[in-house]
């Protein structure tokens, strides 16, 4: 079964750069799905950032395409966000997930993100 | 971008009864619809896919209707286990866009 499990720092001060990782376990990252990274802000509204594919082709929400940047790792079968100039409002609980067909099959547990001087 | 719309943020039924959850889509996007449920502590799960199709383990309790704009997630006959979160996703353009969540509360 495909397991995907978010680290990375809790805590981020403003202005500075938000990066974490997704180790996934049970499935090869090129063999296939696009793998993503979502996240959902206090009060539950929930964004879809973008993805690399199994390919390593990206894709990002127009939203944030100035900021981010989601590479791989493919010999630790990992692949990494990083979100720069982060604000207050870029507090979140951040998901890593794996699409077929842009459909979100597996998800890792969540890791909350507060940016906070 | 395609804005979802759950219109109940909050539902509390009783187990044995049917709840309904519904998501508008702001222009239609066929039947490109999945719904995930989050329960507290564990990851999400995706149920239904394709506005209908039941994922792979979701139980036949759950069903989905609905294409164009207007889609509903059905529960028949609750169990305690089915609390938790509920959210709709559109996947028919980018960027992929989340309803807003509809908490489903056992009474």
């Amino acid at each position: 079964e495909i397991q995907l499990q978010e680290s990375g720092p809790g805590l981020v001060k403003p202005s500075q750069s938000l990066s974490l990782t997704c180790s996934v376990t049970g499935y090869t990252i090129t063999s296939g799905y696009d793998w993503s990274w979502i996240r959902k802000f206090p009060g539950n509204k929930m964004e879809w950032m973008g993805y690399i594919s199994y390919s390593g082709s990206t894709n990002y929400n127009p939203s944030l395409k100035s900021r981010i940047s989601i590479t791989r790792d493919t010999s630790k079968n990992q692949f990494f966000l990083q979100l720069n100039s982060v604000t207050t409002e870029d507090t979140a609980t951040y998901y890593c997930a794996s699409a077929l067909g842009a459909r979100f099959a597996y998800w890792g547990q969540g890791t909350l993100v507060t940016v906070s001087s | 971008d395609v804005q979802m719309t759950q219109s109940l943020s909050y539902l509390a039924a009783s187990p044995g009864e049917s709840v309904s959850i519904s998501c508008k889509a702001s222009k239609s996007i066929s039947n490109y619809l999945a719904w995930y449920q989050q329960k507290p502590g564990e990851a999400y799960k995706l149920l239904i896919y394709s506005g209908s199709t039941l994922q792979s383990g979701t139980p036949s309790r759950f069903s989905g209707s609905g294409s164009g704009t207007d889609f509903t997630l059905t529960i028949r006959s609750l169990e305690p286990e089915d609390f938790g979160l509920y959210y709709c996703q559109q996947y028919y353009e980018k960027p992929l866009t989340f309803g807003s969540g509809t908490k489903l509360e056992i009474k």
